[in-house]
């Protein structure tokens, strides 16, 4: 059965270093989307991405975050320069038609760990 | 923004007992999504209902969608140790989750 791959599964990095985050969505979904969930918290909205470029960002989705689809296949999600409360599982989604009845598909999350 | 409340937040209870959960909000929704979290794992989706007033049953659990399609409910019959987990709902026009609500089925 196709499911999203997400990796690392756990990556641990110093406060200010640049993360990168991949995702492999589903082989036909086209819309592509990026949570976050802190320990024990909701599920954050975080960005949405149509035919390659941002359709809905959050207000926590700052300059600081950017996310990139390179060849066709991956779909990053780059954290610039990591601070202590970006520590968070990171999940990704895909869904092959968007809202209002689309089912999300999500990977297994990447769980960032910043020090 | 829509803003999705969930109700409660946490809930432990034991097995065998029956529970509702709710999500409300003040918009109106084209449809709206219930995913449940388990420990570990990305959300999976558990039911869509578009209709306002639309009830849906899958096995043990019953999803209500309010007439105005504002809110809606979940409601668990017998609960069982396997339903343990986070639930969520979705208004789908742009796929923010709710607050949650975390349960808990002690066996």
């Amino acid at each position: 059965e196709p499911e999203v791959t997400q990796t690392p599964s756990h990556q641990v990095t110093q406060m200010g270093q640049e993360v990168i985050l991949r995702c492999v969505p589903i082989s036909n979904h086209l819309y592509f989307y990026w949570y976050r969930q802190i320990l024990g918290q909701k599920v954050e909205f975080l960005v949405s991405f149509y035919n390659n470029e941002i359709s809905e960002k959050s207000e926590i989705f700052d300059d600081q975050f950017s996310v990139e689809r390179p060849d066709g296949s991956n779909f990053t999600l780059k954290i610039r320069s990591t601070k202590l409360e970006d520590s968070a599982m990171y999940f990704c989604a895909s869904t092959v038609a968007g809202a209002p009845t689309g089912e999300l598909f999500f990977g297994e999350g990447s769980r960032l760990t910043v020090l | 923004t829509q803003l999705l409340e969930q109700s409660p937040q946490f809930l432990s209870i034991q097995e065998g007992e029956n529970l509702t959960v709710y999500c409300n909000s003040s918009s109106v929704f084209s449809s709206l999504q219930w995913y449940r979290q388990e420990p570990g794992e990305g959300p999976v989706l558990l039911v869509t209902v578009v209709t306002g007033g639309e009830v849906k049953k899958l096995k043990r659990l019953t999803f209500q969608f309010g007439d105005a399609r504002k809110d809606s409910s979940l409601h668990i019959t017998a609960a069982q140790p396997g339903d343990t987990g986070l639930y969520l709902c979705s208004g789908t026009y742009k796929y923010i989750f709710g607050t949650g609500t975390r349960l808990k089925v002690l066996a």
